[in-house]
This record gives C-alpha cells, structure tokens and sequence, in this order.
C-alpha cells in the first residue's frame, strides 16, 4: 500500500530552527514535494527532491534519502508567519500523482 | 501571472441538493486536478485531466459527482445529491503538465458545508 506519515503537531519558538520528519512507503517514487498551508488558505509550493541530499532555498532546506524512504523539512530562523501546516507529498508514479501526508501543523512562539 | 481561481469560497447547502465548484487553472497549464481536503488532513485526489481529457478518475465517487473540462481550460466539479459526509474543502490545482517533476499549484479552495 501507500502510506506517508509526518508528526500531526509540532511547537516551536521564534527565532529558532525545527525540523519536520516525514517517511514514505510507496510502490514506486519520482520524487517529494513538500507544501506549507496556512489555516484557510492554499497549500503553496516549497521544495521539490528527487535525488538523495538537501536542497536548500533561503530560511528553509529539503533533504531526502531515498533507500530508507525518508524526508525532512529544515526550518531555520522561525518566525511567527511559519505557524502553518507542513504537508510532505510523495509523486508515487510515472504521472504527476501526488499522495499527501497528513501534514504536520507548526506552532511558532515568541 | 494569475494563480488559480476558485469559486464560490464558500457554500452552504442543504443535504440531497445539488452544487457546483467552478476552476479557472494558471494561464498554459494543460493539467488539472480537484481534490478533497477534510479537516486535518492532506489533500485527495479526486480527478485529473489532462487537457479535456479525464485520465484519472478512480478515486472520484461516480454516483454522486461529476466533473468536466469541455475546452481543456476551466472546469468545473459537480455533486448531486449532496451528503452530510461531503463537507470539506475542494481544491483544484493545476500544472504544466503531469511529469513527474512538474509543480502543482493550488487555488485557495472551495469550503463546502452541507447541513
């Protein structure tokens, strides 16, 4: 079957770095997505890994190990407007199906 | 550049009527998704098309919903009857295509309460 599972709630404090786990069981891989959404609002693109390793973009970074089917989300210099929920999506097939986690929702405090 | 439009944002029905959620996808993207988010969870695939061409439907409960895509660039994503159990956000997301690799972005949502 197809199963990702991320931790459901996270806290954190400003100014702080976090890290959100997430691990994947799926029939095939073309990749791992991971989105940020806030309460209400759209899940917005943040990181894209295909390839093992850590691909980073500004305050946040992805790293990816493909043998053990395991992903994290570095979060660095929190700040208040990163509470949000996390979902980690796994690209499990030759077309663009995406197969989300549960999301992992952040709390950032001052 | 325009991101995604959905509307309405909300919707308040009551159960057995019909509704409908309407997506306009970003400018010269050929594929398009709806999916279903309930509260605390992350997004199902519903539907997805390719152009006007519905190429994965299985996980879209065919007694009650339906979809189209008539000119492969809006669509719009149909329930009737509604259930008590149908109430959750609708998303539609779009993208350049359906590689493997290809980011998809979302709309803001359509949240559905069917009472």
């Amino acid at each position: 079957g197809q199963n990702i599972d991320q931790p459901t709630e996270m806290t954190a404090t400003e100014g702080a770095i976090v890290q959100i786990n997430c691990t994947y069981q799926t029939s095939g891989f073309n990749g791992l997505f991971w989105y940020q959404q806030h309460a209400g609002e759209a899940p917005t693109f943040l990181s894209y890994n295909v390839l093992d390793g850590l691909e980073e973009k500004g305050r946040f970074s992805s790293f990816l190990s493909r043998s053990k089917g395991y992903s994290y989300l570095l979060l660095k210099e929190l700040q208040m407007k990163d509470s949000a929920s996390y979902l980690c999506a796994v690209n499990g097939g030759a077309t663009n199906k995406l197969i989300f986690g549960t999301g992992t929702l952040l709390a950032v405090q001052p | 550049e325009a991101g995604v439009v959905q509307s309405p944002r909300y919707k308040i029905i009551e159960k057995k009527q019909p509704v409908a959620f309407w997506c306009n996808p970003i400018s010269g993207h050929n594929t398009l998704y709806w999916y279903l988010q309930n509260l605390g969870q992350g997004p199902e695939l519903l539907i997805r098309y390719e152009n006007e061409e519905a190429v994965d439907d299985s996980q879209l409960p065919k007694d009650r919903f339906s979809a189209e895509r008539l000119k492969g660039v809006d669509s719009t994503l149909k329930i009737q009857p509604a259930e008590l159990g149908d109430s959750a956000v609708y998303l539609c997301a779009s993208s350049r295509s359906s590689g493997s690799g290809e980011t998809q972005y979302f709309g803001p949502g359509t949240r559905l309460l069917v009472l």
